[in-house]
């Protein structure tokens, strides 16, 4: 079975600060993708990254970074000086073919919601 | 040139209503699914369709019936609808949803979701 885990329901920064959201997962397959989706309060999902499981390169695009650890299954996302167009909840997701014949089944996390206050 | 699209927006009715959302991509995606997203924000996939056939099926109550006429797009009709079944709704859709080979994998785009009320 697969799982992820975003401990963190919510978190609160002031405008400037850096802040890390926290994703853990857990699979049995060798092969699996993880991604990172953003939910802006108007409620669209935006694609932020996708990482695969052979390819543990940290990545960085702007003030967001990702740190993948696999000898820890966590997935981790960084926004470096944040704004409050940052705020938003921010979901972790893995997906693995496992038992789909082939085909991707992507589990989400719960989410984090994000507030950043100017 | 909206990507993934969806309609209704929002729509709202009556408990035992029968209703449905359309959903389509220009993306010239082979792989379509359908999410729900409860009042915790918590997503969790329902149906996947690969070039009109289904090849993900959760456990769904037998109300709600994909239909997918053309691999561009993908319909989700609900019977009898029920107070629990309000929600947001979204559609996404991948070029291939197989696991291959490395980055053969493709991402999930979303639709910006229909939000369902039920009365």
């Amino acid at each position: 079975a697969q799982k992820v885990t975003q401990a963190q329901t919510e978190i609160s920064v002031v405008e400037k600060e850096d802040v890390t959201l926290d994703c853990v997962y857990e699979t049995r397959d060798t092969t699996y993708y993880l991604f990172w989706y953003k939910q802006p309060p108007s409620g669209e999902l935006v694609f932020l990254i996708r990482r695969n499981s052979f390819d543990e390169q940290n990545e960085i695009s702007g003030r967001y970074s990702w740190n993948f650890q696999k000898s820890t299954s966590s997935f981790n996302f960084t926004i470096t000086a944040s704004q409050v167009v940052d705020s938003a909840v921010y979901f972790c997701a893995l997906s693995e073919a496992g038992d789909s014949g082939g085909y991707q089944k992507v589990t989400f996390g719960t989410g984090t919601k994000l507030q950043v206050i100017p | 040139d909206t990507a993934v699209s969806q309609t209704p927006k929002y729509l709202v009715t009556q408990m035992g209503n029968d209703k449905s959302i359309k959903c389509e991509q220009n993306l010239g995606h082979d792989t379509m699914y359908w999410y729900k997203q409860d009042s915790k924000k918590f997503l969790k996939i329902m149906f996947s369709y690969n070039n009109k056939e289904l090849i993900i099926n959760e456990t769904v109550p037998n109300r709600f019936s994909p239909k997918s006429p053309d691999k561009a797009h993908l319909n989700l009709h609900i019977n009898s609808l029920e107070l629990g079944d309000s929600a947001v709704y979204f559609c996404a859709s991948s070029q291939d949803g197989r696991q291959g080979p490395r980055d053969y994998q493709e991402t999930q785009y979303f639709g910006p979701g229909t939000r369902l009320l039920v009365l």
